[in-house]
């Protein structure tokens, strides 16, 4: 069963970084586009970032780039999201989900929580 | 970037009752469109793909259509099961998601 799993989610102070990673399992992922996407508390999805199968394409929303870096390692089957200068409107429960340009998310994990705060 | 407007944002049903939620896009997106279904503490899961494919394992009461701007989601039959918030996404361009719509028991 295609399984993915997040981690590295926790309490920073503005201006702090953490590395996010999402393992996953059960399926090739040097064949999908992953992403990250992330839900702020009581608040809709927001899709934060897309990476294509080899990483020679990523995409961010407007308010992460600059700050935010996805990447992923197919050898090590696994994908992260790098969080730099970090704001209090980045607190959200972070997704990645297998999909991206031109395929959906047909596989999400459960998520990882990320506190910004002082 | 494409703007994806859902509707409406809440909605009060019945157990059996046949209920339409309706996304439209601020750009065509041909049939690049997905619905999603999001249970309180959970994922969400994908219902139905490329506008009108019913994802796997997703009951049939079900079922999705549209192509460019104008989509919609229907629940033939409303089940305990399907009280949840539902959003729509494009995918045609890089990733966008409705506002989301709650179906609440009535």
């Amino acid at each position: 069963e295609v399984q993915l799993v997040e981690s590295g989610g926790g309490l920073v102070q503005p201006g702090g970084s953490l590395r996010l990673s999402c393992a996953a399992s059960e399926f090739t992922l040097s064949s999908y586009w992953m992403s990250w996407v992330r839900q702020a508390p009581g608040k809709g999805l927001e899709w934060v970032a897309n990476i294509k199968q080899d990483g020679s394409e990523k995409y961010y929303v407007d308010s992460v780039k600059g700050r935010f870096t996805i990447s992923r390692d197919n050898a090590k089957n696994s994908l992260y999201l790098q969080m730099n200068s970090l704001r209090a409107e980045d607190t959200a429960l972070y997704y990645c989900a297998r999909g991206g340009i031109r395929w959906s998310g047909d596989y999400w994990g459960q998520g990882t929580l990320v506190t910004v705060s002082s | 970037d494409i703007q994806m407007t859902q509707s409406p944002s809440t909605l009060s049903a019945s157990v059996g009752d046949r209920v339409t939620i309706t996304c439209r896009a601020s750009q065509s997106i041909s049939s690049w469109l997905a619905w999603y279904q999001q249970k309180p503490g959970k994922a969400p899961k994908l219902l139905i793909y490329q506008a009108s494919s019913l994802e796997s394992g997703v009951p049939s009461r079900f079922s999705g259509s549209g192509s460019g701007t104008e989509f919609t989601l229907t629940i033939s039959s409303l089940q305990p099961g399907d009280f949840a918030t539902y959003y729509c996404q494009q995918y045609d361009n890089y990733w966008t998601f409705g506002q989301g719509t709650k179906v609440e028991i009535k």
